[in-house]
Formats: structure tokens, sequence, C-alpha cells
């Protein structure tokens, strides 16, 4: 069974940071890209960021909203993506999903984590 | 940054009934990068349909996508009960992906 699982959430100040995870397990997870999407109470979804496999060189992009702050990485021997946040503020609070995408689904995501909240308060 | 624009904001139908659901890109998309995602209260998104009109596994086929260049559509033939939530369309034809804000079904 393909699963994402995230961890790492918490309550953060302002200014500090937090680095979450994401465990994959039931597929070949070096082949996959790993998404990074988070929804604010209440709101919408918000692309954050994503990390392609090896095959396309390790890639990443992120939303203009995390740009320099925000930084994907991932470990293909531990099967695990992590998200390190930096310099957070108050409008970074939401419930943060983690998902999967593979060229069978020309890279949609097809997988999510049940996610993990962050929150920003002093 | 391709802006998404989904219509109407809420749909309010009866079981049984089908329902529309726009989304509009501000530029040309390629057909290929364009999915649609249910989310109800408190669960994860689910992939609905990907490359703007392929039924991801286990979608029932009430579940329809079509469209090209800047305007597609999410069609459900007939409303059932599970099928009230939050619809989304996404664009990954290049980064950053945005999301539309979402269409909310509700029980009319």
């Amino acid at each position: 069974e393909v699963q994402v699982v995230e961890s790492g959430g918490g309550l953060v100040q302002p200014g500090g940071s937090l680095k979450l995870s994401c465990a994959a397990s039931g597929f070949t997870f070096s082949d996959s890209a790993i998404h990074w999407v988070r929804q604010a109470s209440g709101r919408g979804l918000e692309w954050v960021g994503r990390i392609k496999s090896k095959t396309n060189t390790y890639a990443t992009a992120y939303a203009a909203s995390v740009t320099g702050r925000f930084t994907i990485s991932r470990d293909d021997s531990k099967n695990t993506a992590y998200l390190q946040m930096n310099s957070l503020k108050t409008e970074d609070t939401a419930v943060y999903y983690c998902s999967r995408s593979t060229v069978t689904t020309n890279w949609a995501c097809d997988h999510w984590g049940q996610g993990t909240l962050v929150t920003v308060s002093s | 940054e391709i802006v998404l624009t989904q219509s109407p904001g809420t749909l309010s139908l009866s079981l049984g009934e089908r329902a529309t659901l726009s989304c509009r890109a501000s530029q040309r998309i390629s057909r290929t990068y364009l999915a649609w995602y249910q989310q109800k209260p408190g669960q994860a998104p689910r992939l609905l349909i990907y490359g703007a009109s392929s039924r991801a596994i286990g979608i029932p086929d009430r579940f329809s996508g079509s469209g090209s260049g800047t305007d597609f559509t999410l069609t459900i033939s007939r409303l059932e009960t599970e099928d009230f939530a939050v619809y989304y369309c996404q664009q990954y034809d290049g980064p950053p992906f945005t999301f539309g804000p979402g269409t909310k079904v509700d029980i009319k």
C-alpha cells in the first residue's frame, strides 16, 4: 500500500525554524517527485514546492511566497523527503501536506499524507 | 505565475443532478498538466482527474474532465451523497504549480 506520512509540525515563534519530514512506503520512492502543499484554516490549497527524482537531477521549485526561506530535500536511502522552513512568519501557519507524483499520472499528485499542523505564533 | 479561476464559488445541487465545474487559466496550459482534486472536511485532497481527462485509479466514471488551452471542466454526471465536497483544479505545466480557489458543491 502506498503511504506518505508527514511529521515534525508544531508551534514555533515568528522568525524561527522547523523541519518537516515525509516518510514514504509501498512504492519506489526514488522514481517519484515529492511535493509539499499547505492549507491555512478555512482556506484553499497552496502549492509550496517540489523536488524531482535523482534521474531528474533532484531539481527543486518553490512558490514565490516561500522562495529563499524554505528548502526541500530528500534522502532516497531513507525513503524520506524534508521541508526545512526558516524565517517563519505568522502567515505560514497551515496544515502541510506531502504528496508524491509519478509519470503514471503525468506527474499529478496521486497519494497524499494526512498533513501536519504548523503554527507560527508568539 | 499562472492564475487559475474556478466558477462558481459554490454550487448547490440535489442528489442525482449533474454538476459542471469550470477552471480557467490566465494563460494557455498543456492539457497534459491539468488535474482536479476533491477534498472533504478534515481530509487530504484526493486526485480525481489528471491530464485534463484521465480518471485516477478508483475514481467512478460519473466523474469526467474535459477542456484545453485555458478552459477546463469537471463534470459529475449524477451527484451522490459522497460527492458533496470542495473541488480544486491545479496546473503543473510549469512551476509554480498553482491551484484554483476551489468550488464547493453542497446539498440544495
